[in-house]
């Protein structure tokens, strides 16, 4: 069974510019979450998106969205790059978001902002 | 709010030492509790993982009780291996709350694993 898949696996971008991040769940799970982890930060969620709907997001401003298709797959969008937003993204899927069933992580887009 | 605290690392140790990785929790409502474990250029994988007090998560040798008198999931391992440095994260999730569908983690702690 394949696991959760995120590309591009690395991504530089420049300060001000957009950047576009994928992810393609587990088959089956419906339930697809992001998380940062920065440089002394740790890890931090993002996003929760469950059947297409955004279901909990975390304390990140607005320049941070995305999407879920109805194939479940997954974007996370991040406008007017910051340097901070400079981190591994992770992208996770579970088979539902009650919050009792595991989630499970893909290898991360490394994203640069210079 | 619910959070979690990890002890300090890194924590080095020779192979076949005894292993254990403190988890202390404040939690709102019920949580679930989880290890997951980080090699070097990887993303996470779940090593294993409790959903209610007194239950023991196992995996790969490795072990975590679900102690909600302690309020605590430590993790501990018996025997060491080289290929067991990694960074460890204790995560909680809390069903029904506002932070539903979110994992907390703690701040991870590296081990080291010396021959």
């Amino acid at each position: 069974e394949a696991g959760v898949t995120q590309s591009p696996t690395h991504l530089i971008k420049t300060r001000g510019q957009q950047a576009t991040l994928r992810c393609s769940p587990i088959s089956g799970h419906t339930s697809v979450y992001w998380y940062q982890q920065a440089l002394g930060l740790g890890l931090q969620f993002l996003l929760w998106y469950d059947e297409g709907e955004e279901r909990n997001r975390g304390n990140f401003p607005p320049r941070f969205s995305g999407r879920q298709f109805p194939n479940y797959s997954s974007e996370l969008n991040v406008n007017a790059l910051e340097l901070e937003d400079s981190a591994l993204y992770l992208c996770a899927s579970s088979l539902v978001g009650s919050g009792s069933y595991e989630q499970y992580f893909g290898p991360g887009t490394r994203l640069t902002v210079t | 709010g619910d959070s979690v605290t990890q002890m300090e690392g890194p924590v080095t140790l020779s192979e076949e030492a005894f292993l254990t990785i403190n988890c202390t929790y404040t939690a709102t409502g019920y949580p679930s509790l989880f290890w997951y474990v980080q090699y070097p250029g990887e993303g996470l994988q779940l090593l294993l993982k409790a959903t209610k007090a007194d239950d023991k998560g196992s995996n790969k040798g490795f072990e975590a009780t679900y102690r909600k008198e302690t309020t605590s999931f430590h993790l501990e391992k018996g025997s060491v291996q080289v290929s067991d440095s990694a960074v460890y994260f204790c995560a909680l999730s809390v069903p029904g709350s506002s932070n539903t569908g979110k994992l907390i983690f703690g701040q991870g702690t590296t081990l080291q694993v010396k021959p």
